[in-house]
């Protein structure tokens, strides 16, 4: 099994609804993080958590909230989707913290096509 | 202001032949760096990171890179590219005690036979 686990894999939606992405992840990480890819940009920092009470904005947070179930799951809600929300989304940990030099873990993606 | 520059969007090369991707960062403090991977249809791997001691550092697949501090650039280099190397790469900086780590836009491979 995957260490950092995003479901679902693919999703295709229409404007207005509510999507949730879930992340789990079995590294033992605390800090999480969710990106988005967009062709031509690289990955953009969305939100990110330190741990279960510690949640933080990234670059590019509106349109979207996030929540910190536990240590090892961290979900991202678009509470209203609009078509420019359509992209990769990736989760990832990170061992900074917990001793390690701070290479990120990613997920396999989940693609969203907002219609 | 922290950025990561990756100035090629696409890189061609004959598959045998030697392969080099530019990274320039601005950070102000002691980078971590990092070169990732992403296959077609799959999340991001790491390929090598640097974070202190010798500044050449070699990854997996045959990847390595050097850090420049004079030149802030953290290129990536292969010495005889596989086919299966075309991906598109991403470099990444980042420091200790930080959340953040800032991406290139990244850089595609494309192999030819």
């Amino acid at each position: 099994d995957a260490d950092v686990t995003q479901t679902p894999r693919n999703r295709i939606t229409k404007t207005g609804k509510r999507i949730m992405l879930e992340c789990s992840q079995t590294k033992g990480h605390d800090r999480m993080y969710w990106y988005r890819q967009d062709p031509g940009l690289g990955l953009r920092l969305i939100y990110y958590s330190f741990d279960v009470k510690d949640i933080n904005k990234g670059e590019i947070s509106d349109g979207y909230s996030v929540s910190r179930q536990a240590q090892a799951k961290f979900s991202l809600s678009l509470e209203s989707a609009i078509p420019n929300q359509t992209a990769l989304y990736f989760c990832a940990t990170s061992d900074f913290g917990t001793g390690g030099t701070g290479e990120l873990f990613f997920g396999e993606g989940s693609r969203l096509t907002v219609l | 202001a922290q950025s990561v520059t990756q100035p090629d969007i696409h890189i061609t090369v004959s598959e045998g032949a030697s392969l080099e991707l530019r990274c320039n960062y601005s950070y102000g403090a002691t980078p971590y760096l990092f070169w990732y991977v992403q296959s077609p249809g799959q999340g991001l791997q790491l390929l090598l990171k640097y974070f202190s001691g010798d500044t050449l550092v070699q990854g997996i697949k045959g990847f390595e890179a050097e850090f420049k501090r004079s030149q802030s650039s953290f290129n990536l280099r292969k010495p005889s590219v596989h086919w299966s190397d075309a991906a598109e790469y991403f470099c990444a900086v980042g420091g200790p005690g930080t959340y953040k780590y800032i991406f290139g836009t990244g850089t595609r491979l494309k192999v030819l036979a």
